[in-house]
């Protein structure tokens, strides 16, 4: 069965830095891989998906992701981190035909002053 | 609504009680998903309808757990004899297809807690 795994449960940069949140993936079969965010007190939140086009992947509030299939990867970045971008990352992965999305543990980003 | 709606945001109950909790999806998805996050861990899948009929629901931990989508819409996530390791937030989502590259769309969950 397909799986993430999300290295770091806990990431804190200061604000302005670059945000790098990891994420690798397995799968049998070509994956869809998403990232979604959740804010506190809040529902999770779309921020990209790859879907088996372009390798990089553009979302909200300027984060994107690239998908590296010779890596298993599909980081998430952002140039410049804002205060409002501190909230829980999640990474996950599913395949065609199959609706069972599997996510990964989560990575807590803090955005320091 | 204007997104997914769970019911009741929080449910305290005791052990060996029988909860069920609300989802309402966005309308018109015929897609609903139900999952499961313990503390300090990602959304774990339960079950998956497709209009009124669960298409999977492997995710199921046990007999216990059961879900029903009678009209394709409203859905209950049905619990039997609560045991304190239920405790977790249970979260709804709705997709408008239900293919897997759908962006599923979240409620923001109710907190079950059993003491």
């Amino acid at each position: 069965a397909q799986s993430v795994t999300q290295l770091g449960s806990h990431v804190s940069v200061s604000e302005g830095a670059l945000v790098l949140l990891r994420c690798n993936y397995s799968s049998s079969v070509p994956p869809y891989l998403f990232w979604y965010v959740q804010y506190p007190n809040q529902g999770l939140q779309l921020l990209l998906k790859y879907t088996s086009a372009a390798t990089l992947v553009k979302g909200i509030n300027g984060f994107e992701a690239e998908f590296k299939k010779s890596e298993t990867s599909f980081h998430l970045t952002k140039p410049s981190a804002h205060m409002s971008d501190a909230a829980e990352y999640f990474c996950a992965v599913s395949e065609w035909g199959n609706n069972d999305m599997r996510f990964g543990a989560g990575t807590r980003l803090t955005v320091k002053p | 609504g204007a997104g997914v709606s769970q019911t009741p945001s929080n449910k305290v109950t005791e052990k060996g009680k029988y909860v069920e909790l609300r989802c309402d999806p966005i309308s018109g998805h015929t897609a609903l998903y139900w999952y499961r996050q313990s503390l300090g861990q990602g959304p774990e899948f339960l079950i998956y309808f497709q209009g009124t009929g669960a298409a999977d629901d492997s995710g199921l931990p046990n007999d216990r757990f059961f879900a029903v989508r009678p009209e394709g819409s409203v859905s209950t996530l049905k619990i039997q004899r609560t045991e304190r390791g239920d405790s977790a937030v249970y979260l709804c989502a709705s997709s408008s297809t239900g293919t897997t590259n759908t962006e599923a769309f979240f409620g923001q969950g109710t907190r079950l807690t059993v003491v």
